[in-house]
């Protein structure tokens, strides 16, 4: 069965610094995507970040970007510069319709 | 502007009773999906449908059903109501290949009571 893990459920960090968020999942697939979604409170679920596991150059999205390691079978989300604005639910997925749990990350001023 | 678009943002209803979540995308996406929400279990896939009047069981389908009877509309059902299924709804859609959400709607938080 293909597994998303988040373990870290509440995640916090000062503003203008730099936090990572970890995933893993487990597929039997030979190729796949993986994604970072981000829920802002009372907002739309947005897709922050898609990376396709045959491409070995991690994907990047202006202050988002993600360390792909396919052995390991990670997926952490980097945000850099955090803002108070990217203070949401960060929900990693699978490209088999399944998400992780979820973490809250929180941005303080 | 891409748009996914849900009939009720709060819904209460009793125990029992027949429900009814309405979901409209105006991108002409062949996918769309149904997810619920709960605390500390992420989003679980209800639903997922392809095409018009084509659907798929997702991980947790029983008490639910769905119709998708023109491409932009895809309907979640509560056949019979039970406090269980108090939770946040969220409809989603896609026209990337493969089965994953790309634009999602506001999500309607259901309570039944």
């Amino acid at each position: 069965a293909q597994t998303v893990t988040q373990s870290q459920p509440e995640m916090s960090v000062q503003e203008a610094e730099t936090v990572t968020l970890s995933c893993t999942y487990d597929t039997s697939e030979s190729n796949y995507y993986l994604f970072w979604y981000k829920q802002p409170p009372s907002r739309q679920m947005i897709l922050v970040i898609r990376q396709e596991a045959y491409k070995q150059q991690n994907a990047t999205e202006n202050r988002f970007s993600v360390n792909f390691q396919k052995a390991a079978k990670s997926f952490s989300l980097k945000i850099s510069d955090s803002q108070l604005g990217d203070t949401a639910m960060y929900f990693c997925a699978l490209n088999d319709m399944r998400f992780g749990a979820g973490t809250r990350l929180t941005v303080k001023p | 502007d891409v748009k996914v678009t849900q009939s009720s943002r709060y819904l209460v209803k009793r125990t029992g009773e027949k429900v009814f979540l309405e979901c409209v995308q105006d991108m002409d996406h062949e996918n769309m999906f149904w997810y619920r929400q709960d605390p500390g279990l992420g989003l679980r896939l209800i639903y997922f449908s392809y095409d018009v009047k084509m659907k798929e069981k997702g991980d947790i389908p029983e008490g639910y059903s769905v119709s998708r009877e023109k491409k932009e509309r895809f309907s979640l059902i509560l056949e019979s109501a039970s406090t269980n299924q108090t939770s946040m709804y969220l409809c989603a859609s896609s026209h990337i290949t493969g089965k994953q959400p790309q634009h999602f709607g506001d999500g309607t938080r259901l309570s039944i009571l």
